[in-house]
């Protein structure tokens, strides 16, 4: 049973530049979730998808933006990167009725310099 | 905004030694997980809690949700080397789809 999957693992970019990160979720999950964690932090809530809209978003600038796919599958677009979204970026699954449990995935190491 | 504090911000214990990590707000959650994270891994979740008062044991970990629903333990017994790691409390308020974290408490066991 394939759990949550991220492309890439990591990744450099300099300011200014924009940035697509990908996110497959566990099998039998509906609902994909974004969160950045900065280092030395808890991960914090940009946004969460099911059935291919925007359902809640938390406290970040319109730069980010996200689509998710008829097979569940989503990705996270970042414009204009700055030097302070440098973070791990974690893809997160869940079933939506039960929606206390979310499954994370390994990451995407995001480097802006 | 639903803040969540988590105390100690670290800990550095030897292996067989017990201890217990705190996670608390001034609001109510309608559910809290606690999840462990390794360096340049993504958060693995060890447990929900959804009841007021509950108490769900994994092993030598056993956690706690408070009666208010506003605060929750992780106690470890028996501490190992393999217990090492960040630990996380995420909690979710009524009609939130939003996890809000803690910044979580980094634990180090010495053989």
């Amino acid at each position: 049973d394939a759990g949550v999957t991220q492309s890439p693992t990591h990744l450099i970019k300099t300011r200014g530049q924009q940035v697509t990160l990908r996110c497959s979720p566990k099998s039998g999950h509906d609902t994909v979730s974004w969160y950045q964690q900065a280092l030395g932090q808890g991960p914090q809530f940009i946004f969460q998808y099911y059935e291919e809209e925007e359902r809640q978003r938390g406290n970040f600038p319109d730069r980010f933006s996200g689509h998710q796919f008829p097979n569940y599958s989503s990705e996270l677009n970042v414009n204009a990167l700055l030097l302070g979204d440098s973070a791990l970026y974690l893809c997160a699954s869940s079933f939506n009725p039960g929606r206390y449990e979310q499954y994370f995935g390994p990451g995407t190491r995001l480097t802006v310099t | 905004t639903q803040l969540l504090e988590q105390s100690p911000q670290f800990l550095s214990i030897q292996e067989g030694e017990n201890l217990t990590v705190y996670c608390n707000s001034s609001s109510v959650f309608s559910s809290l997980q606690w999840y462990r994270q390794e360096p340049g891994e993504g958060p693995v979740l060890l447990v929900t809690v959804v009841t007021g008062g509950e108490v769900k044991k994994l092993k030598r970990l056993t956690f706690q949700f408070g009666d208010a629903r506003k605060d929750s333990s992780l106690h470890i017994t028996a501490a190992q080397p393999g217990d090492t790691g960040l630990y996380l409390c995420a909690a979710s308020g009524a009609g939130s789809y939003q996890l809000t974290f803690g910044k979580g408490t980094k634990l180090s066991v010495i053989p």
